[in-house]
């Protein structure tokens, strides 16, 4: 299996831009997990999809951030617009639900919005 | 705020030496996983405890768990310098879904 796979690796943007980060989870996991990663702030938790259903957003930190998963093996995180205290890097974690219990996590993808 | 709290915040040792890492955490907790990340790479899960676990080994890492003092060790035997890494703990608590929580990390330097 080829893990979890994000794209891009790599993003810089301008302010005011939207901006859409993809991730592919393992095949055949049920949950889905959305983590931002700063300095000040360590690993966030944004969002988690069980079965492609949205379980807890409250870790999305306002409106001009929304996250989808229209199958069980894609899901979008957008920013629209981005603003420059969006700079970090932005994980995508799948999960087989039981028995394992363990999220595996993607490469990330560096966003810096100038 | 979060769940779990690394210590020491950061550790460097010689190479062959053992690493213990700690993590406290708040809630009752379903399982405590500990993850490395590599500067600039995403997080490698190493180890997970369950609440009814104790202790927990695979290669040179060694886990335990005390829910009553809601404490975790990571100790990493015979250090390498490959081991050089961040190291988080992460704890999985009840009634929250499965949704891991995770603490700031330790940043281990293993020095050759």
């Amino acid at each position: 299996d080829a893990g979890v796979i994000q794209s891009p690796r790599h993003e810089v943007t301008e302010m005011g831009q939207e901006v859409t980060l993809r991730c592919k989870p393992i095949s055949g996991h049920n949950s889905l997990f959305w983590y931002r990663q700063t300095m000040m702030r360590g690993l966030e938790l944004l969002i988690y999809f069980n079965n492609n259903v949205p379980i807890d957003d409250s870790g999305m930190p306002e409106d001009r951030f929304s996250a989808k998963m229209p199958n069980a093996s894609f899901s979008t995180l957008k920013i629209q617009p981005s603003e420059p205290r969006d700079s970090a890097v932005y994980f995508c974690a799948s999960r087989e639900d039981r028995p394992t219990d363990t999220q595996y996590f993607g490469p990330g993808t560096r966003l810096t919005v100038l | 705020s979060q769940q779990g709290e690394e210590d020491p915040q950061a550790l460097s040792i010689q190479e062959g030496e053992n690493a213990t890492m700690n993590c406290s955490y708040k809630t009752s907790i379903n399982n405590l996983q500990w993850y490395r990340q590599n500067s600039g790479r995403g997080l490698v899960h190493l180890i997970l405890i369950r609440s009814n676990e104790r202790e927990k080994h695979s290669g040179r890492l060694r886990v335990t768990l005390d829910t009553s003092k809601k404490s975790s060790s990571l100790l990493i035997t015979a250090s390498r310098a490959a081991d050089t890494a961040s190291y988080f703990c992460a704890t999985d608590a009840n009634n929250q879904g499965g949704k891991l929580i995770f603490g700031q990390g330790t940043e281990l330097s293993v020095k050759p």
